[in-house]
């Protein structure tokens, strides 16, 4: 099993570009998350989808989009893109309900630079 | 307001001496305390889950206990692969199931 894939690893874009981040799980899982991480603000989370069919905002959500495409795949997209949303972007997934979907499986991120 | 906080910010030990992490929360009516580990450019890898005051947790030289205030994550007799960022997490208050609140993390550097 691959776990959690994210493509792609690294990205640099100008400001105002658009681009979305992919991301894939062969878990079976119902739930998946996309968070970002900046120094000395931990991971907050942007956007989630409990199953699929549903998406709701995290925490950060401004300046981003989601489409949970089916039960594997859950992209992001920034559709204009700011040097604000330079950062580390993870992508995770979990079951869904009780203890269990806070054990939550990380992609290996996606590496964002807007200048 | 909701809030994880993790000391120290960072932590430098020699092989073999054992220390400490600590985990505090201000979040009400704890549905649980997870911690997680992160590697040098890769995503957070899940540790342990603990449910209730009291609770201990162990895999290899790691240890996770919890108060009703904060956790703390022993390491006995560190390792240089033991070396990363170890985040803590718990659920927000009303927040929706699967939501977490991450810390900042604290990183280890186990020097041989």
């Amino acid at each position: 099993n691959a776990g959690v894939t994210q493509t792609p690893k690294f990205q640099v874009l100008k400001t105002g570009q658009s681009m979305t981040l992919q991301c894939a799980q062969d878990m079976n899982h119902n739930s998946m998350y996309w968070y970002r991480q900046d120094p000395g603000m931990g991971l907050r989370l942007i956007y989630y989808s409990a199953s699929e069919g549903t998406t709701d905002k995290g925490e950060v959500p401004n300046g981003y989009n989601v489409s949970r495409l089916n039960k594997r795949e859950f992209s992001l997209r920034l559709e204009s893109a700011a040097p604000s949303q330079t950062s580390v972007y993870f992508c995770a997934s979990s079951e869904w309900g009780g203890l269990s979907s806070y054990e939550q499986y990380f992609g290996p991120g996606t590496r964002l630079t807007v200048t | 307001e909701d809030q994880v906080t993790q000391s120290p910010e960072a932590l430098r030990l020699q092989e073999g001496e054992s220390s400490s992490l600590n985990c505090s929360y201000t979040v009400s009516g704890l549905r649980g305390l997870f911690w997680y580990r992160q590697d040098p450019g890769k995503g957070p890898e899940f540790l342990f889950t603990l449910y209730s005051a009291g609770e201990e947790k162990e895999k290899e030289r790691l240890k996770a206990t919890l108060t009703k205030k904060e956790s703390f994550l022993h390491i006995t007799a560190p390792k240089p692969e033991d070396s990363a960022t170890y985040l803590c997490a718990v659920p927000p208050l009303g927040g929706a199931t699967n939501k977490l609140i991450f810390g900042t993390g604290t990183l280890l550097a186990v020097q041989p």
